[in-house]
């Protein structure tokens, strides 16, 4: 089965700069997905960027970027000029390609931006 | 993107009853998800509800607690029986869909068991 570790429960940053979350994760899977998603004190779960571990170029939206090392089984999440919307909890999640379809998540981390 | 809503979006019911949650995409997928969300906790996998088949349930929740069906490619519902305190939780809909089944999620219904 697969495991996906936050290590980080919580973290905080000024407005404008940046923060890197990290997440790893276990499988004996050579094909499978991660993802990043982002839950507001609104509830809402909102998928923030998303990997395959077959690309080596790491993906990127927007202000989003992830460090993604496959045999580190390591998979971070920059958010670079951080602003307050960005206040939330951000769960790794990790979904294995053999046609499960089903996420496993991380226990989250709590993203805070000071202004 | 397709849109999910949820109803109800919070409740609080008494120990012993039942609650349905209902959950309703505006276009046709063959894959959902029921997954619950304790206080301060990540998210649990409930169950897998494909319409036309039986839905598949994690380890450790059973059929009878929590009930599922899937009449069609756009809604479903989630019953929690008998329920107690420890059934307090957001419990959230979500669908695969995206070029990498990716899952996106409800709003949420926040229950209180008293």
């Amino acid at each position: 089965a697969q495991t996906v570790t936050q290590s980080q429960p919580e973290m905080s940053v000024q407005e404008a700069e940046t923060v890197t979350l990290s997440c790893t994760y276990d499988t004996s899977e050579s094909n499978y997905y991660l993802f990043w998603y982002k839950q507001p004190p609104s509830r809402q779960m909102i998928l923030v960027i998303r990997q395959e571990a077959y690309k080596q170029q790491n993906a990127t939206e927007n202000r989003f970027s992830v460090n993604f090392q496959k045999a580190a089984k390591s998979f971070s999440l920059k958010i670079s000029d951080s602003q307050l919307g960005d206040t939330a909890m951000y769960f790794c999640a990790f979904m294995d390609g053999a046609g499960s379809y089903q996420l496993t998540f991380g226990k989250g981390t709590k993203l805070s931006v000071i202004p | 993107s397709a849109v999910i809503s949820q109803k109800p979006s919070r409740d609080i019911c008494q120990r012993g009853t039942s609650l349905t949650i209902q959950c309703q995409v505006d276009s046709q997928v063959t894959m959902m998800f029921w997954y619950r969300q304790q206080p301060g906790q990540s998210l649990t996998l409930i169950a897998t509800a494909n319409q036309g088949s039986e839905a598949t349930y994690e380890s450790g929740f059973v059929i009878d607690k929590f009930p599922i069906s899937r009449p069609n490619l756009t809604f479903s519902t989630l019953t929690v029986s008998n329920m107690s305190p420890e059934d307090s939780s957001i419990y959230l809909c979500s669908i695969s869909a995206g070029l990498h089944y990716e899952q996106y999620f409800g709003p949420g219904t926040r229950l209180t068991v008293t």
